[in-house]
Order: C-alpha cells, then sequence, then structure tokens
C-alpha cells in the first residue's frame, strides 16, 4: 500500500519568507509525527498528533512554527519569517496507534533557507 | 527519562567485513527496540525489532538481540555491502506518560568496496 508522502521534497525560500510542508500519513493511522534533522545530526522532536486529541506542541523551537491536522488525515507545518538556521529535512512519520508502536516515515521536506 | 546511547560515527569498513553498531538504552521496564535504517535522501526505515528480553530481531543479514541484563541492543551484520551504507538509529517507543520514541543520534556506516 502507499506509504507516507511528504511534498515538496525540496524547498528554498529567502529569509524571511513563510513556507508550508504537508505530509499525507498511512491510511488509518491515528498518530502523527513532525520531526527536523539538521545536516548530520539526529532527529528533533517537534510535534505529535493522535487522533482528534489536542497535539503535543512541545518540541516546536519558536512561535514562528505551527502544524495542524485535521482528523486523521493530511498535516501541515508552517514555518514563519524563515531563518538561516530553519534550514534541514524535515520528516513526518505516521502510526497505526501511540507512539509505543514503530513509525513509517516520509521522505522528508529538504529546506533550505537562503 | 528514557535514553538511547549509540557508538559515535562515522564506521568505515571494506565491502564484505563484520559489521558492530552498539547501543544501549536506559528505559523503565522492559520496552520493544528498534533499529531503523536511512539512506542517503531518504526518510527512516524500519530495519528490525525485537519485543522482549533475549529475543534477536533479524532483517536483510542483520541481527541485534535484546539484552536486559546489559540493557543493550547491538546491530551486527556478518559481511557489509556497500549498498549497507546508510546512518543507522537505535530507538526506544513512547513509554509512561509520554507518546513520543527516543531516538539515538545515529550511526553513520560508509562501506568502500
Amino acid at each position: 500500500g502507499a506509504g507516507v508522502s511528504q511534498s515538496p521534497s525540496n524547498k528554498v525560500t529567502e529569509k524571511g519568507k513563510d513556507v508550508e510542508l504537508r505530509c499525507d500519513p498511512i491510511s488509518g493511522h491515528t498518530a502523527l509525527y513532525w520531526y527536523r534533522q539538521r545536516l548530520g545530526q539526529g532527529l528533533e522532536f517537534l510535534i505529535y498528533f493522535q487522533g482528534n486529541s489536542a497535539p503535543d506542541k512541545s518540541g516546536l523551537p519558536s512561535d514562528r512554527f505551527s502544524a495542524e491536522r485535521t482528523g486523521e488525515s493530511v498535516s501541515t507545518l508552517t514555518i514563519q519569517r524563515t531563518q538561516q538556521e530553519d534550514s534541514a529535512v524535515y520528516l513526518c512519520a505516521s502510526s497505526p496507534g501511540t507512539g509505543f508502536d514503530e513509525q513509517y516515515f516520509g521522505p522528508g521536506t529538504r529546506l533550505t533557507v537562503t | 527519562g528514557d535514553s538511547v546511547t549509540q557508538m559515535e560515527g562515522p564506521v568505515t569498513l571494506s565491502e564484505e567485513a563484520f559489521l558492530t553498531i552498539n547501543c544501549t538504552y536506559t528505559a523503565t521496564g522492559y520496552p520493544s527496540l528498534f533499529w531503523y535504517v536511512q539512506y542517503p535522501g531518504e526518510g527512516l526505515q524500519l530495519l528490525l525489532k525485537a519485543t522482549k528480553a533475549d529475543d534477536k530481531g533479524s532483517n536483510k543479514g542483520f541481527e541485534a538481540t535484546y539484552r536486559k541484563e546489559t540493557t543493550s541492543f547491538h546491530l551486527e551484520k556478518g559481511s557489509v555491502q556497500v549498498s549497507d551504507s546508510a546512518v543507522y538509529f537505535c530507538a526506544l517507543p513512547a513509554s509512561g506518560g509520554s507518546y513520543i520514541p527516543t531516538f539515538g543520534r545515529g550511526t553513520s556506516l560508509i562501506v568502500h568496496p
């Protein structure tokens, strides 16, 4: 079946512009995570959605970052007034239940802020 | 809280060499344990897992045994290939009141022909 998809695959933007990243989870997966991966680094948790519950936003690095998810479908991560330190790969993952399960990752969006 | 410690990389090997990537963890109880692999330009994908003590997870020639006495889950492969070049992440699932999994920092493997 279809895996997790993300778009765009690459995004180059100028400092100060807003960007929107999209994630399509696997159908039926109730949990959805966003991570940031800087070059050569590990995963940095950003935000977690579980069904219709309030999201866990504890990993968002600043108020320039926000994310939405409608029910158990698509999620968008928005970064306002981008800065050069926002340059990274943004990974989305979904899982059938909570984080107790294995995660299924998308290919990521590579964001470059010039 | 939970934590995962992986050996520093990069690990550089010649083709057909033996591979070990060490992983130790700190967690409450006896959680499942995972190894994920990230090939260049891709997202992470599950490589193998073990759900209880003494279980051995295996896939694509890789193996890892859940050792509760040493709280370790070392990844091994008897004969690596160039195509195994990737970053490998050891991970714990969420536990307790948190729904956030714990990932190690990743170990880069470079295999030369």
